[in-house]
């Protein structure tokens, strides 16, 4: 079946530093989202992407969607402790139907 | 600040009970998914709906999981009998164009 892996599944990263996940799927995909979900939390949505190749930055987050649209990434630059939490991309395969990635967890140590 | 609401919260029952859980969607949304969160499945998309109607529930276990949107405030997600696999979060979601709003989730847990 349909797929979307996430890699890294952990990440500790120092304060300040920069943190990056990618996000493969096994089929390509109309769009790509992003969520944000802080421990016990719920996702909250960061950003959709649609485009091939598309590049779309919210101040210190940096999303990309690969040309084939299988494969995006999410980069954080000088993280922060308010950085904390897991990162899904989810993949659209259909419309309104979304396969969730394993997400990553991110942990900033200060 | 509209939010979607889910009930209850915290639901703790024994194998084999009926377990009912509700969603108040945003007000205005028309698209509406339910969620399960497990650490080990990650998050799964059971069922949603447009315009109140089922428009895929392939990833529900359909011999013991239903869903429904009796009016458009109220979508319910329901399990009989629950069994102990069955623990997770569950979450409801709803949106008008692609973004998902998703609500706190109800934590179960069948022993």
């Amino acid at each position: 079946g349909q797929q979307v892996m996430q890699i890294p599944q952990y990440q500790h990263v120092q304060e300040g530093e920069d943190f990056t996940t990618y996000c493969n799927s096994s089929t390509t995909l109309s769009n790509i989202q992003w969520y944000k979900q802080r421990p016990g939390g719920h996702p909250v949505f960061l950003i959709q992407l649609v485009k091939s190749g598309e590049v779309k930055k919210q101040k210190r987050l940096t999303f990309q969607f690969g040309e084939a649209k299988k494969n995006s990434s999410l980069h954080i630059t000088a993280t922060q402790t308010t950085d904390v939490g897991t990162y899904f991309c989810a993949g659209a395969v259909g419309t309104y139907k979304y396969i969730f990635g394993t997400g990553t967890r991110l942990k900033v140590l200060a | 600040d509209a939010r979607v609401t889910q009930t209850p919260r915290h639901k703790v029952t024994e194998m084999g009970q009926e377990v009912t859980m509700r969603c108040q969607p945003i007000l205005g949304h028309n698209t509406v998914f339910w969620y399960r969160q497990t650490m080990m499945q990650g998050l799964e998309l059971l069922a949603y709906f447009r315009n109140r109607a089922p428009l895929d529930d392939s990833g529900m276990p359909k011999d013991r999981f239903s869903a429904e949107m009796p009016d458009a405030t109220l979508a319910t997600l329901k399990i009989q009998p629950s069994e102990p696999r069955d623990s997770a979060v569950y979450f409801c979601a709803s949106g008008y164009g692609y973004e998902q709003y998703f609500g706190p989730g109800t934590r179960l847990t069948v022993t």
